[in-house]
């Protein structure tokens, strides 16, 4: 079965500082990859997705992601961050043609002046 | 275009009463799922459902009841609710996904305690 590590529970940024997640998952295939945002109190968004081709994805709201098979991550940068950015982050994974997500347990994000 | 709305926002239970979650979609989706959100835990996927009269289940079914007897609705059902199930319940819709996998919408939760 498939599973996603976020090894990050909680990251705090200045604002206008770059921005790393970390997204790291198990599967036998090149699975689907996803990232989604949940600020406070709504339900989740979806920044962005892989399924083939370039390894480099953009999203969103400025954000961008990285599939490195090698290392079986799928890391999501921002360039400089906003206060409106401060939100939670759940990197999730499904396996090829399948609708099945397995969600990692989120990041947040604090945005400090 | 409301997009996924979800009925109630909130709810207090005593244990073993039940109580019915409503999910609503205006998008036409074909599937509809149903997660629940713990602390620590992310998402799992409680039941999902590929179309009108269609329901499966996902990673954590047990206690939990579903029926998707209009395209746009998919209710949740919790016959004797318990402590375990007080939770964030989120529904979601999509597409049929095909090869490039299908976008999910999320609707904006209903927080549910059971004391």
């Amino acid at each position: 079965a498939q599973s996603v590590t976020q090894p990050d529970i909680h990251i705090t940024v200045s604002e206008g500082a770059s921005l790393e997640l970390r997204c790291n998952y198990s599967y036998g295939a090149t699975p689907y990859l996803f990232w989604y945002v949940q600020s406070p109190g709504q339900g989740l968004q979806l920044l962005l997705k892989y399924f083939s081709g370039d390894t480099l994805v953009q999203g969103i709201k400025g954000f961008e992601a990285e599939f490195k098979r090698s290392q079986s991550s799928f890391n999501l940068r921002k360039p400089s961050v906003h206060w409106s950015d401060a939100a939670e982050y759940f990197c999730a994974v499904a396996p090829f043609g399948n609708e099945k997500l397995t969600f990692g347990t989120g990041t947040r994000l604090t945005i400090i002046p | 275009n409301a997009g996924v709305t979800q009925t109630p926002k909130f709810r207090v239970l005593k244990t073993g009463q039940s109580m019915t979650l409503l999910c609503a979609q205006d998008m036409n989706h074909e599937y509809m799922y149903w997660y629940r959100q713990d602390p620590g835990m992310g998402l799992r996927l409680i039941h999902y459902s590929v179309g009108e009269g269609t329901t499966a289940k996902g990673e954590v079914p047990d206690g939990y009841n579903v029926s998707r007897l209009k395209k746009q609705n998919f209710l949740l059902g919790l016959e004797s609710a318990a402590p375990s199930q007080t939770s964030v319940y989120f529904c979601a819709s999509s597409y049929s996904p095909g090869l490039a996998g299908a976008d999910k919408y999320f609707g904006p939760g209903t927080r549910l305690t059971v004391l």
